[in-house]
């Protein structure tokens, strides 16, 4: 079955510099992968979705990169703000075709100001 | 747009108590989920729905049914509650690719 691997531990950098997430998958070539952030106590919001077909997608100051080859997502947040503490949670389309998304255990950032 | 509401936001069972978890979406999207979420195991799917009268098997079903009886609703019902159900639940809806979620209720079972 298909399985995706976020690295457990924390994240601390320092404000104003570059996060840099990993997101590992096997058993699987998803049609798309998504990135989702949650903050303690609540439920998880989407903020990008990359394709198959896309090697690199921006918004604002995160930018996601996907290699199909090496089966891996890059998620980074430039000049990280304490506000971009959270968890980070990575997903992937469903691979028994229910339109349902498999998800990561997920990465806490924390950004130290 | 309320988005996605899930009441209530916390609950306390003792084993062997049924109770339903309320989801309500306002925009009108035809497919709904539950998940739920453990320390260390991400969200695991329980129950979805791809329209009204419509629901299937997730990955962690045993435990849990579901109704889909309009586009709004997606009550997920505990007819047993078992400590192993001891969880944050998530509701969400979909619209294209973009799951919306609800706040999360958290259920205690002692």
């Amino acid at each position: 079955s298909q399985k995706i691997e976020q690295n457990s531990e924390a994240l601390n950098i320092q404000e104003g510099k570059t996060a840099t997430l990993t997101c590992n998958y096997t058993n699987y070539s998803p049609a798309y992968l998504q990135w989702y952030r949650q903050d303690p106590g609540r439920g998880p919001v989407f903020l990008l979705l990359i394709r198959e077909n896309e090697k690199e997608k921006r918004k604002e100051r995160l930018k996601v990169t996907f290699d199909t080859t090496l089966k891996q997502s890059l998620f980074h947040i430039t000049a990280s703000q304490p506000a971009d503490s959270a968890t980070y949670l990575c997903a992937l389309d469903d691979s028994w075709g229910r339109r349902a998304l498999t998800f990561g255990s997920g990465t806490r950032l924390q950004v130290q100001p | 747009n309320a988005g996605v509401t899930q009441t209530p936001k916390f609950q306390v069972l003792k084993t062997g108590q049924s109770m339903t978890l309320q989801c309500a979406q306002d925009m009108n999207h035809e497919y709904m989920s539950w998940y739920r979420q453990d320390p260390g195991m991400g969200l695991r799917l329980i129950h979805y729905s791809v329209g009204a009268g419509i629901t299937d098997q997730g990955e962690v079903p045993n435990g849990y049914n579901v109704s889909r009886s309009t586009t709004e609703d997606f009550p997920l019902r505990l007819l047993s509650a078992a400590p192993s159900q001891t969880s944050v639940y998530f509701c969400a809806s979909r619209e294209a690719d973009t799951q919306y979620f609800g706040p999360g209720t958290r259920l205690t079972v002692l």
